[in-house]
């Protein structure tokens, strides 16, 4: 059956950096695009970034603004987001997610909590 | 990316129907037949329900339809029963990128 699973999160001070790590497994890896979604204490999910089946083609939320890097290794079966600049307000559970070719999330990990404080 | 809009709680008894609202834009709910909506327990992982506007995936109740109305998307939940006490999220395609946007989620008490 399909899993996923993120690692890395974690307490952080403001302005430093931090990777997330998903492990996938069950399905055909390099055939679907997967993204990350945040989902801040309290509040609703919000879509982070996503990353197409090969690597090739990559997007993120206006909101970054360029602070998120998504990346993915297929012959590891890992996704990987890169957070720069981490400011209080990226304190949040941050889950991946496989996507269908019809656009929408079937599977998701169990999420990795991230606290950004000083 | 503006976020979808959806009622912030509902409410209802066991057994009976409601419906969660989804309003977003001509950039994406009203051009795309790509709206998903996913049912979260407290410190759970989200987990979908229905994809492309009315489509269940195996193993969710039949109880769980979508609709959409141009810029409107419509969750019911028919025979409310107390495990359907959840947040409710809905999500739509916004274009390539590819890019999403979320609603706010709507709280469903029963």
């Amino acid at each position: 059956q399909v899993q996923m699973v993120e690692s890395g999160g974690g307490v952080v001070h403001p302005g430093t950096s931090l990777r997330l790590s998903c492990a996938a497994s069950g399905f055909t890896f390099s055939s679907f695009g997967l993204h990350w979604v945040r989902q801040a204490p309290g509040k609703g999910l919000e879509w982070v970034a996503g990353i197409s089946a090969d690597g090739g083609k990559t997007s993120y939320a206006d909101s970054l603004k360029g602070r998120f890097t998504i990346t993915r290794d297929n012959s590891k079966e890992m996704l990987y987001l890169q957070m720069n600049s981490l400011r209080v307000d990226d304190t949040a559970v941050y889950f991946c997610a496989k996507v269908t070719w019809a656009q929408y999330f079937d599977f998701w990990g169990q999420g990795a909590l991230v606290t950004v404080s000083s | 990316q503006s976020a979808l809009t959806q009622p912030a709680s509902v409410s209802g008894s066991p057994g009976q129907s409601i419906i969660i609202s989804c309003t977003g834009t001509s950039s994406d709910v009203g051009t795309y037949n790509l709206v998903s909506w996913y049912q979260q327990h407290p410190g759970k992982a989200p987990r979908l329900i229905i994809f492309e506007v009315n489509g269940r995936p195996s193993g969710v109740s039949n109880r769980f339809s979508g609709s959409k109305s141009g810029n409107t998307a419509s969750l019911t939940i028919s025979g409310l029963q107390a495990e359907d006490e959840a947040d409710y999220y809905c999500c739509s395609y916004a274009g390539s990128g590819p890019s999403f946007v979320f609603g706010p989620g709507t709280r469903v008490s029963v």
